[in-house]
């Protein structure tokens, strides 16, 4: 079974540029989460999708970040423009929950690495 | 609100010498605590999990935590550490009863194992 796959891997851009990540969950999996990860630091949710429906954003700053989950599968993370400190990886992680039976297993992609120049 | 606390950003250890990577939680309802492992450039994998029941959890490759509500504690071991532990390694509290169970993670611990 294919895991959770994102795409690009690394992506090198200067600030101002706009950027978009995107991420192919677990067959199945109704949760999709989009985690931010600095260096040296543990993972930070930045939204997380009960299927397409975007149930907690209050981390995600508005005003440059975008994301979407068109049909429940597939999600893009957009960040417009970037900036110096966006520099990080980005983690995209999916679930199988049933109701309110949340068991806290996420399955992760490999992350996509951003630098802002 | 609910928080972890990783003692240690970085712990070395020899080949076949015993791990410990220590865990501290905060939380105002009974918590789901959860250990990842994660190998560089990979994302992270579930080592194990306490939700409720036994208190000491047994996870994959060997490792195991306990659950010590008195010392609001979830410390992972294992009894001989291997080369291929070296990783980096988060704990995390799941904020079950409040908003929808995200799961919050500490800073993570690097575990180097010396030959």
């Amino acid at each position: 079974e294919a895991g959770v796959v994102q795409s690009p891997r690394y992506k090198i851009i200067e600030k101002k540029q706009p950027v978009a990540f995107w991420c192919n969950p677990i067959s199945g999996h109704n949760t999709l989460y989009w985690y931010l990860q600095n260096l040296g630091q543990g993972p930070e949710l930045l939204i997380r999708y009960e299927n397409e429906e975007a149930v907690d954003d209050s981390q995600l700053p508005k005003d440059r970040f975008s994301a979407e989950r068109l049909k429940g599968v597939d999600s893009t993370l957009k960040i417009q423009p970037a900036e110096l400190g966006d520099s990080a990886v980005y983690l995209c992680a999916s679930s199988f929950n049933r109701g309110q039976g949340r068991t806290g297993e996420l399955f992760f992609g490999e992350g996509s690495r951003l630098t802002v120049l | 609100a609910q928080s972890v606390t990783q003692l240690g950003s970085h712990v070395s250890v020899s080949e076949g010498a015993l791990v410990l990577l220590r865990c501290n939680y905060s939380s105002s309802v009974p918590p789901y605590l959860f250990w990842y492992v994660q190998y560089p450039n990979q994302g992270l994998q579930l080592l194990l999990k306490y939700t409720t029941g036994a208190t000491l959890v047994k996870g994959i490759n060997g490792f195991e935590a306990e659950f010590k509500k008195s010392e609001t504690s979830f410390h992972l071991t294992k009894p001989s550490a291997h080369m291929s532990d070296a990783a980096e390694y988060f704990c995390a509290v799941m904020n079950y009863g409040g908003s929808q169970g995200n799961l919050i993670f500490g800073k993570g611990t690097k575990l180097s194992v010396k030959p």
